[in-house]
Parts: structure tokens; sequence; C-alpha cells
């Protein structure tokens, strides 16, 4: 089981807004971060801090946090974006911990 | 630019120890606030942290692993030695050395990471 909970899948068509959810009780305490990967690469940062986004990633990813659940949100979203995504934090025990991963499949 | 590469073993036997090695560059343990760190995904895709090592050679582990780990500085200054003990199948999966970043206070996160190494657990 997975201290983050996410969806399995979501699916979406290309230029509409794909949103994936992460949730736990210790989120509304503690930042979270987002990673995208794709098949046989390793995972890249795509959100830190909620709703950072860093260098290089593009301006459709976003980020938002909301009680207890945090949101990476994909406007346009691309062929290109199909992926795994995983949410990460921390536990109450400081532990660093993942959500078990949504793929998002683009129709 | 900051890159990490994996290397070691592909396949390890039942009750035998791993040692992974990551060799990086782009940063130095010299600069206060680094860390190298350790991430595990299983066939199934589940991600797991496994540790880091910091720049003062301090250490944190996972409380669910940390009588089997141990990470540690290469005698390479730009390198990071991870060991697990009593391997076994489930612990196959692919493993990514990872480079730490932080901010005060708040929890960690990783960035970027290795390609990483597939080991299999199997006699």
């Amino acid at each position: 089981s997975h201290e983050l909970t996410q969806p399995p899948s979501v699916s979406v068509s290309p230029g509409q807004t794909a949103r994936i959810t992460c949730s736990a009780d210790t989120l509304p305490k503690k930042y979270s971060y987002w990673y995208q990967q794709k098949p046989g690469q390793a995972p890249v940062l795509v959100m830190y801090k909620d709703s950072e986004r860093p260098s290089g990633i593009p301006e459709r990813f976003s980020g938002s946090s909301s009680g207890a659940t945090v949101t990476l949100t994909i406007s346009g979203v691309q062929a290109e974006d199909e992926a795994d995504y995983y949410c990460q934090s921390a536990d109450r025990g400081d532990t660093l911990v993942f959500g078990g991963g949504t793929k998002l499949t683009v129709l | 630019q900051i890159t990490l590469k994996e290397s070691g073993p592909t396949l390890v036997k039942p009750t035998e120890t791993l040692t992974l090695t990551c060799t990086f560059s782009g940063f130095s343990f010299n600069t206060r606030g680094v860390g190298v760190g350790w991430i595990r995904q299983s066939p199934g895709k589940a991600l797991e942290w496994l540790g880091f090592i910091y720049w003062d050679d301090n250490k944190r582990y996972s409380p669910s692993l940390k009588t089997r780990l141990a990470i540690s500085k290469g005698t390479s200054k730009n390198q990071v030695v991870l060991t697990m003990t009593n391997m076994e199948p489930v612990d196959t999966g692919t493993y990514y050395c990872v480079h730490r970043a932080w901010q005060p206070i708040i929890p960690e996160w990783f960035d970027p990471w290795g390609q990483g190494t597939l080991v299999t657990v199997s006699s």
C-alpha cells in the first residue's frame, strides 16, 4: 500500500486538460513533488513544492494544493505527455514516500 | 550539468549482498547540503526511497529497510556505494541513484535521477 493515493489511470484526448490527483493525510502540512516517467526512462521532476515548475518543464504543467489533495494539471495535453506520473512527499515520520503512480493515456 | 550513473551486478543470488556504485559529476560533497540517494522501482512500477548520504557523512535510511542498508562514500570523491544485505527475489527491480534537492525544513526531493540499473535476484 502507499501513503499517497493516486488514481491508477487518467485518459484524455489531445488538447484537453489532464488532472492527476494525489491525496494523503500528511499533505496539508508537507510539500509534494511530481515526477514524469516515460517507458524505459528514469523519472524526471516536473513539479516541486506543490506548484513550482523546474526550468525546462513546459508551461502547460502546473500544480496546486487544496487540503489533503495535490493536483498536477497538464493543459493542452500533447501526445508526448503520455507517461506515468508519481507524486512524492514525506510521511509523519519524515520518511520520503511515493504514490502508486498514474498512467496518463493520450487518446 | 549534474549527471549520475549506477553500476554493479545485474544478477545476484538469494541471501547474497548487493553492492552498487553511483558515479556522479556536476557537484561535490564539498558543498554544504549536498546529498546522494537511492531509490528502487519494482517491476510492478512502485517507487521506494531507500536512503541518503549527505555532505557531512550523515546518513538517513528508510525505516523498513534500515537493517539491511548501508550507504557510503566511495574511494573516489565522486562516488557513492549502496550495500544491501540478504537479497531476496522481492528485491528485484531497477535501482536509481539520485541527487538530493532540498530547502530547509521541507521534505527533500530528487533531481536529477541516474538512468537506473536493473538488478534481478534469482538462483
